[in-house]
């Protein structure tokens, strides 16, 4: 069975400080891991894909197998990276298993 | 690319009653997939389609859930009759086979339901 847990609910930073949004996996297959982003009233979107090993909007994420995690960073967070962010892992079938989302609010 | 659009925007009904949600997805997506995210928990997957299709339906519930999608393009989700545990966002999404390999899913905007 697949699940991701993002273990935080809600995360505060200043701006300007690193932030990391954590997410674990656990799969039994091979992996593949994604971001998605809500901004306030708006749809939900892909931010980030790690096969695509690609840094959106200053974010990063790696996959770390050993540690089943794909958290997502960002060195110097910005007032308009407040939003709703979810990790989702994916199957080749194209089914995806999302966290219960991290609410990130970047104070200034 | 026009973006997946859903209507309606917002939906209250009362127990027992029915309604219907309508997807239509990103011209040339393949898969459809209709997610429900109850407040304060993340999207779970109700039913997958592949064309007309359907390619996983295991978490949807079959006794008053519905779900179609004639000539693999639009779709519609039915409740039937609904409960007060059916108040969630509904969220279609779709997404492209085109691409081998892991691939992404563009949501369209949801419909809120509100069962009083």
């Amino acid at each position: 069975a697949q699940r991701v847990t993002q273990p935080e609910k809600l995360l505060s930073v200043f701006k300007g400080a690193p932030v990391e949004l954590k997410c674990n996996y656990s799969y039994s297959g091979s992996p593949e891991l994604f971001w998605y982003v809500q901004y306030s009233r708006q749809r939900l979107q892909l931010l980030l894909r790690h096969i695509s090993r690609e840094s959106i909007k200053g974010f990063t994420a790696d996959l770390n197998k050993g540690e089943t995690s794909f958290h997502l960073k960002k060195p110097f967070a910005q007032e308009e990276d407040s939003a709703m962010y979810y990790c989702a892992l994916g199957t080749n079938a194209g089914k995806s298993t999302f966290g219960d989302g991290t609410t990130l609010t970047v104070k200034p | 690319e026009a973006g997946v659009a859903q209507s309606p925007r917002y939906k209250i009904i009362e127990k027992r009653q029915s309604v219907a949600f309508w997807c239509n997805p990103i011209s040339g997506h393949a898969t459809l997939y209709w997610y429900q995210q109850i407040l304060g928990q993340g999207p779970k997957l109700l039913i997958q389609f592949q064309n007309n299709g359907v390619v996983d339906d295991s978490q949807l519930p079959k006794d008053r859930f519905s779900a179609e999608r004639l000539k693999g393009v639009d779709s519609t989700l039915k409740i039937q009759p609904a409960k007060l545990e059916d108040s969630a966002v509904y969220l279609c999404a779709s997404s492209s086979i085109r691409d081998r390999g892991p691939y992404g899913y563009t949501f369209g905007s949801g419909t809120r339901l509100t069962v009083v």
